[in-house]
């Protein structure tokens, strides 16, 4: 029930395309949604970040859709570009707790 | 300069040796946790404190140790019981209490056993 389940492990986008990646939950209490961009030998940093009462968040050419009813969330980046090859991960948590992590995506973006 | 350091970047164990990493933060935040990381696993919960002198476990907490004696520091101890700990470690800090804030990540540690 506290998994986080991601998808998919690696993805290959050409410059300019969408990069999609998708995480599932089960535990209806999490209540905060975000997701976090790690580079090669670095400690990842937050990309973006949700919580339940909205459907959709945009920053720039980063966008998390939220489906509460299936209990889906997922990253969209608009024209990628390939400073944007990283591994991607998303998270959850409740009320302040620990965040649960999916396993990671990851994205490499070819010119 | 604010933020998470660890240290060493990069540590080398022996079969049997206890190893300990470093994580010292100056960004005030109540909350600090360490997570393992392996290639496909994404990151794993070890331990976590929400304050000082507590702590819990997390995930995969067994081989390892920890202590939460001042409110900057959080060191983490590999001890001989965990039979595979090559891996990558992360320290990180939330500001801690109920409401959701962002995570701070420090740099990692490179743990390898020759």
């Amino acid at each position: 029930q506290q998994q986080v389940k991601q998808s998919p492990q690696s993805l290959i986008v050409q410059k300019g395309g969408i990069s999609i990646i998708n995480c599932a939950y089960e535990n209806t209490a999490f209540d905060y949604f975000p997701w976090y961009q790690q580079f090669p030998g670095k400690g990842p940093a937050l990309l973006i970040a949700i919580r339940p009462d909205v459907s959709e968040k945009k920053e720039g050419r980063f966008t998390i859709s939220f489906n509460k009813s299936a209990k889906q969330f997922s990253l969209h980046i608009m024209d990628s570009q390939p400073g944007d090859s990283a591994t991607y991960f998303c998270a959850a948590s409740i009320s302040g707790g620990k965040l649960i992590f999916g396993q990671g995506t990851e994205l490499s973006v070819k010119p | 300069d604010g933020g998470i350091t660890q240290s060493p970047k990069y540590l080398f164990r022996k079969e049997g040796q206890n190893v300990t990493l470093s994580c010292e933060q100056n960004l005030n935040h109540d909350a600090m946790y360490w997570y393992r990381q392996d290639p496909g696993q994404g990151l794993r919960l070890i331990y976590y404190s929400q304050i000082v002198n507590d702590f819990q476990k997390g995930d995969i907490a067994e081989g390892y140790s920890v202590s939460r004696e001042k409110k900057e520091s959080f060191p983490l101890t590999v001890t001989s019981a965990q039979k595979n700990p090559t891996a990558f470690y992360l320290c990180a800090t939330t500001r801690g209490g109920q409401e959701n804030t962002e995570a701070f990540f420090g740099q990692g540690t490179r743990l390898t056993v020759v």
